[in-house]
């Protein structure tokens, strides 16, 4: 069973282009969330989607940023005309349906915003 | 606001030494986690502790929670090098939200 996927693990934009983040979360999973990590600090939450359906996107910058979870296929976070403050690592979380508590991580995607 | 604070913010200690870590939080929770971030790598889920327990354990690991005071303990015995990482206390927003709320953890080293 493979855990929550992420690609790609690392993308460099130059400032003014769009970065697309992809997340596969775990089999049988059908909420994602997102979070940002800047270096030496904790994730901050950024939203929180299930399939077609953003429940909670309360972390979410209120400009060029977007997020999406299609019936098929990966869920999608969207930064477009990025700016260096946008470099960091998102992480994208799964939890099955009757275990919400429990998030399970991927690896992450590295912006780095040139 | 930030929701968990770890202390210390960085530890280092000796090889079978054991490692505290303390994490406090400001508002009323549900539940509180303990996850380990590897350098570069993502979190992986250590434990889970509701708010009507008081001490849970798990193989080298024991977290504390004491709700009157807001605070949580992560003790690693008989530490190892590949305990070498950052951990991090999760809370849930106490207002029945699926987000986690994070502190900025603690960077652990194990000194062989």
């Amino acid at each position: 069973n493979a855990g929550v996927m992420q690609n790609p693990r690392h993308l460099v934009r130059r400032r003014g282009q769009e970065a697309r983040l992809r997340c596969s979360p775990m089999k049988g999973h059908s909420h994602v969330y997102w979070y940002r990590q800047l270096p030496e600090e904790g994730l901050k939450f950024m939203v929180y989607l299930q399939k077609e359906n953003i429940i909670d996107e309360s972390g979410m910058p209120k400009e060029r940023f977007s997020a999406e979870f299609p019936k098929e296929g990966p869920s999608i976070l969207r930064i477009q005309q990025v700016v260096r403050g946008d470099s960091a690592a998102y992480f994208c979380a799964s939890s099955p349906p009757t275990t919400k508590n429990i998030q399970y991580f991927g690896a992450g995607t590295r912006l780095s915003v040139l | 606001s930030q929701q968990g604070e770890e202390d210390p913010q960085a530890l280092s200690i000796q090889e079978g030494e054991n490692a505290t870590m303390n994490c406090s939080y400001k508002t009323s929770i549900n539940n509180l986690q303990w996850y380990r971030q590897n350098s570069g790598r993502g979190l992986v889920h250590l434990i889970l502790i509701r708010s009507n327990e008081r001490e849970k354990h798990s193989g080298r690991l024991r977290v504390t929670l004491d709700t009157s005071k807001k605070s949580s303990s992560l003790l690693i015995t008989a530490s190892r090098a590949a305990d070498t990482a950052s951990y991090f206390c999760a809370t849930d927003d106490g207002q029945g939200a699926q987000k986690l709320v994070f502190g900025q953890g603690t960077r652990l080293t194990i000194n062989p």
